[in-house]
């Protein structure tokens, strides 16, 4: 079974100032995908960047960028330069990588509310 | 490219009343997942659908809910005798591949339908 926790219900940060959103996960595979999600006050489900637990290096995707410690098993989502646009809630999400398992199948965590401020 | 679709965004029904989803995938995606946000929590996977077959329904509610993906036309969602725990939103999901690893099996989401039971 898969686990994924984020202890921040809520976080604030001042806009063009960068912010970290944290995210552990347990599981017992030893290859695994890990997702970071945007959900804004709209509510859709926006893909923001993946990581693989093979991959040696950090995922990056704009002011996106994942910091991946696999030895603590967390899975950190850092955004730089925040914007006002950027407030929304963030889900870390993982599935197993794996063949003839259930490997399409995504884990949430609770999410973190962020909040940007002018 | 246009995303995942699914109709209707928002949906009212009395208790009782029967519900229906409707997702279209991603183009070129023949891998379909719905997934359940109950308020203030992270999305919990429903089930797994390819054309014609259920792949996996283990998260689906023994009763009352049902899926499918025929060969023409979009995925359905279905919810009989709707009861007010049923409110929450129902997110549909495609990819290209099942889960075999790497960024370009990433999950795609639609908007969500909302269902609220009165």
């Amino acid at each position: 079974a898969q686990k994924i926790t984020q202890t921040q219900p809520g976080m604030f940060v001042q806009e063009k100032e960068a912010v970290t959103l944290d995210c552990t996960y347990d599981t017992s595979d030893q290859s695994y995908g890990l997702f970071w999600y945007k959900q804004p006050s709209s509510g859709e489900m926006i893909f923001l960047i993946y990581q693989g637990s093979y991959d040696e290096q950090n995922a990056t995707e704009g002011r996106y960028s994942l910091n991946f410690q696999k030895a603590r098993k967390s899975a950190n989502l850092v955004i730089s330069a925040s914007q006002l646009g950027d407030s929304a809630m963030y889900f870390c999400a993982m599935r197993p990588l794996r063949s003839g398992g259930s490997n399409y199948k995504l884990t949430f965590g609770k999410g973190t509310l962020l909040t940007v401020n002018p | 490219n246009a995303g995942v679709m699914q109709n209707p965004r928002h949906l009212v029904r009395r208790r009782g009343q029967e519900a229906r989803l409707r997702c279209s995938p991603m183009k070129g995606h023949s891998h379909v997942y719905w997934y359940r946000q109950l308020p203030e929590e992270g999305l919990k996977f429903m089930v797994y659908l390819q054309k014609e077959n259920i792949i996996d329904e283990s998260g689906m509610p023994k009763e009352r809910f049902s899926a499918e993906f025929p060969k023409e036309g979009p995925s359905i969602l279905r919810i009989q005798q709707v009861v007010r725990g049923d409110s929450a939103a129902y997110f549909c999901a495609s990819s290209r591949f099942e889960g075999t690893g790497g960024s370009g099996n990433t999950i795609y989401f639609g908007e969500g339908s909302w269902l609220t039971v009165v």
